[in-house]
């Protein structure tokens, strides 16, 4: 079942802009995670998040978690073309050992 | 070698058709996974493998039915399916079994039934 839901559904901008995309989930996580998507293909992790930490970074990627709301942040910085996907965040938590993944957003970079 | 793979990347299939789905990795992992994902949907856990047994059954219709027949492989038989199965069938693996890790896809099968 969907854990949660990401917002917005779906983002365009201009290449170089920054893109930023929300995801809030419903029960106690382990960890949340950031998985990519090109159009119909497999699905590319991108980073990890535990529950005990607040920020993290990777590359042009920046990742927020805030437990006490629930809800994490994606921002992708100087975007390009090839950032354009699907993005989708997934909880993981001890109790259900599995990911469960958000909603998605449609991150669209236009040259 | 990182990859999970998956064959075949697409079949269309009768609804009396008996046919598999297959995925292998050589990444020394012990738990794989099948999703399935529709059109603008996010991926919906079916079956979760751990150390080569099945722990996790989503309550997925019998028509489908995951074997494994080693740390390396994961299939899934596919009969007497419904157009509405029609999806993107993802597989994906992990070091240890969830939470504490990140999981592999592969580039999925995209089936229709027809």
């Amino acid at each position: 079942s969907q854990q949660g839901e990401e917002d917005p559904q779906a983002l365009s901008i201009q290449e170089g802009e920054n893109a930023t995309m929300n995801c809030s989930y419903k029960t106690s996580i382990n960890n949340l995670q950031w998985y990519r998507q090109n159009s119909g293909r497999g699905l590319v992790h991108l980073i990890l998040i535990r529950s005990n930490e607040r920020e993290k970074h990777s590359g042009r990627l920046r990742v927020t978690l805030d437990t006490s709301k629930k809800s994490s942040s994606l921002l992708i910085t100087a975007s390009r073309a090839a950032d354009t996907a699907s993005y989708f965040c997934a909880t993981a938590s001890g109790s259900a050992r599995q990911l469960t993944f958000g909603s998605g957003t449609q991150l669209t970079v236009l040259p | 070698d990182t990859e999970v793979t998956q064959t075949p990347k697409h079949l269309v299939m009768g609804m009396t058709n008996k046919k598999s789905l297959k995925c292998e990795q050589h990444m020394g992992h012990r738990a794989m996974y099948w999703y399935k994902q529709k059109a603008k949907k996010p991926p919906e856990l079916m079956f979760v493998y751990s150390y080569e047994k099945l722990s996790i059954n989503e309550s997925v219709p019998s028509r489908f039915s995951p074997e494994c027949p080693n740390s390396s492989l994961l299939n899934l038989h596919l009969h007497a399916l419904q157009p509405e199965d029609s999806a993107l069938y993802l597989c994906a693996s992990s070091q240890e079994p969830l939470p504490n890790t990140e999981a592999f896809f592969g580039q999925g099968t995209r089936l229709t039934v027809v």
